[in-house]
């Protein structure tokens, strides 16, 4: 079974500062995508960031970037100069993409507070 | 619209009541997926369509839960007698291809 792990209940940051968010994820296909959502206390759903697993670069969006080990089947998330919105709960999820109906996999969630 | 719109954004329902959640996905998405997210934050895949026709529902207990999505009208969720289990926060979600998502704001249904 496709399963995602996120080790890390609970991070805290200092504002201004660096922290990555690690997820690992178990899947026997090749093809898929991954993702990182942020839900802030509002409980939107709000994309941050997708890696397609064809891709060796990681993903960047401005201060997110991920560190995609494919053999490893690790995606974590770095989150730079952190600011006080970015604290929220942050979800991994992954998608197969052989062709299958595009159900997200999600991880449990790690709730980040970013502290001033 | 750019937007998943979901109504109601909160429902109370008494136990043994019927619960019925709406989304109406972003103009010329194809798929539409549904997701339960209870108190522990997990999600959980309900159900997925292709257009009108069901695409995955591998996630719904089908004994309560019902859903439809019909041309020219808002998808649906319907609970059947509810239970305080089912208090969750449902999300749905549209996307043009299966693989890029675009989620409602969500629907929190309370059962007392």
């Amino acid at each position: 079974a496709q399963t995602v792990t996120q080790s890390q209940p609970e991070m805290s940051v200092q504002e201004a500062e660096t922290v990555t968010l690690s997820c690992t994820y178990d899947t026997s296909e090749s093809n898929y995508y991954l993702f990182w959502y942020k839900q802030p206390p509002s409980r939107q759903m709000i994309l941050v960031i997708r890696q397609e697993a064809y891709k060796q670069q990681n993903a960047t969006e401005n201060r997110f970037s991920v560190n995609f080990q494919k053999a490893a089947k690790s995606f974590s998330l770095k989150i730079s100069d952190s600011q006080l919105g970015d604290t929220a709960m942050y979800f991994c999820a992954f998608i197969d993409g052989s062709g299958n109906t595009g159900k997200l996999i999600f991880g449990q969630g790690t709730t980040l507070q970013v502290k001033p | 619209g750019e937007e998943v719109a979901q109504t109601p954004k909160h429902l109370v329902r008494g136990e043994g009541q019927k619960a019925k959640l709406y989304c109406a996905p972003i103009k010329g998405h194809s798929y539409v997926f549904w997701y339960q997210q209870v108190l522990k934050n997990e999600f959980k895949f309900l159900i997925s369509f292709q257009n009108e026709n069901v695409f995955d529902e591998t996630g719904m207990p089908k004994e309560r839960f019902s859903a439809k999505c019909l041309p020219n009208s808002p998808c649906s969720l319907e609970i059947q007698a509810t239970k305080l289990e089912d208090s969750a926060v449902y999300f749905c979600a549209s996307s043009p291809s299966g693989y890029g998502y675009t989620f409602g704001s969500g629907t929190r249904l309370t059962v007392v």
